[in-house]
């Protein structure tokens, strides 16, 4: 079991450009979710997943998109790059109920020029 | 609204030493609440759930209705403590409201 995956662990953009980070999870999580986490601000949701083809928003959605395909993957689309969305993106993934655990992925650093 | 409060960005003790993180929520049900740990160069990962009433790597957290607190607490500070912890409140499925971390530093 790999657990959940990001890809790339760095990326640099400029401002205005697009790029998808990917996520993928191997443990057949019904529940998936984009975190970003800024220092002094924890993280914050931006888009979340309680299954293939059902998404929705969190606190921070704006400028990212997202969509749930499979089960397995939930790709994280910034449409125009901007420095305010410098940070660490984290993918989680959860079985379900209120007792479960969240399983973070390693984290994408991204940095916008 | 719903709202998790770390009111410490950093927390510095010396090894050996009682260590008391604090955690306070607003929440209208009954809550969820979790404490996660980020030591250096890993991933987020669980280290209690209120609900389990356990001790992990000597750690433990009572959720105290009345105060509206789910602080965390080890008698005796280790040096591997060290590490950035984050309250957390299940809000629904996949969503969890973390509040803004307290980075602990056990001095030694």
């Amino acid at each position: 079991n790999a657990g959940v995956t990001q890809t790339p662990k760095f990326q640099v953009l400029k401002t205005g450009q697009s790029m998808t980070l990917q996520c993928a999870q191997d443990m057949n999580h019904e529940y998936m979710s984009w975190y970003r986490q800024d220092p002094g601000m924890g993280l914050r949701l931006i888009h979340y997943s309680v299954g293939a083809g059902i998404t929705d928003q969190g606190e921070v959605p704006n400028g990212y998109n997202v969509s749930r395909s499979t089960t397995e993957d939930f790709p994280l689309r910034l449409l125009s790059a901007a420095p305010s969305q410098t940070s660490v993106y984290f993918c989680a993934s959860e079985a379900g109920g209120p007792h479960n655990e969240q399983f973070f992925g390693p984290g994408t650093r991204l940095t916008v020029l | 609204a719903q709202r998790v409060t770390q009111p410490e960005k950093l927390l510095s003790v010396f090894k050996g030493a009682p260590v008391e993180l604090k955690c306070n929520y607003s929440y209208s049900g009954s809550p969820e609440l979790f404490w996660y740990v980020q030591y250096s160069r890993q991933r987020l990962q669980l280290l209690l759930r209120h609900i389990s009433r356990e001790s992990i790597k000597g750690f433990t957290a009572d959720l105290n209705k009345g105060e509206t607190s789910f602080h965390l607490k080890k008698p005796f500070a280790q040096e591997e403590d060290s590490a950035m912890y984050y309250c957390a409140l299940y809000s629904s499925a996949s969503k969890i409201i973390f509040g803004s971390g307290t980075r602990l530093s056990i001095r030694p």
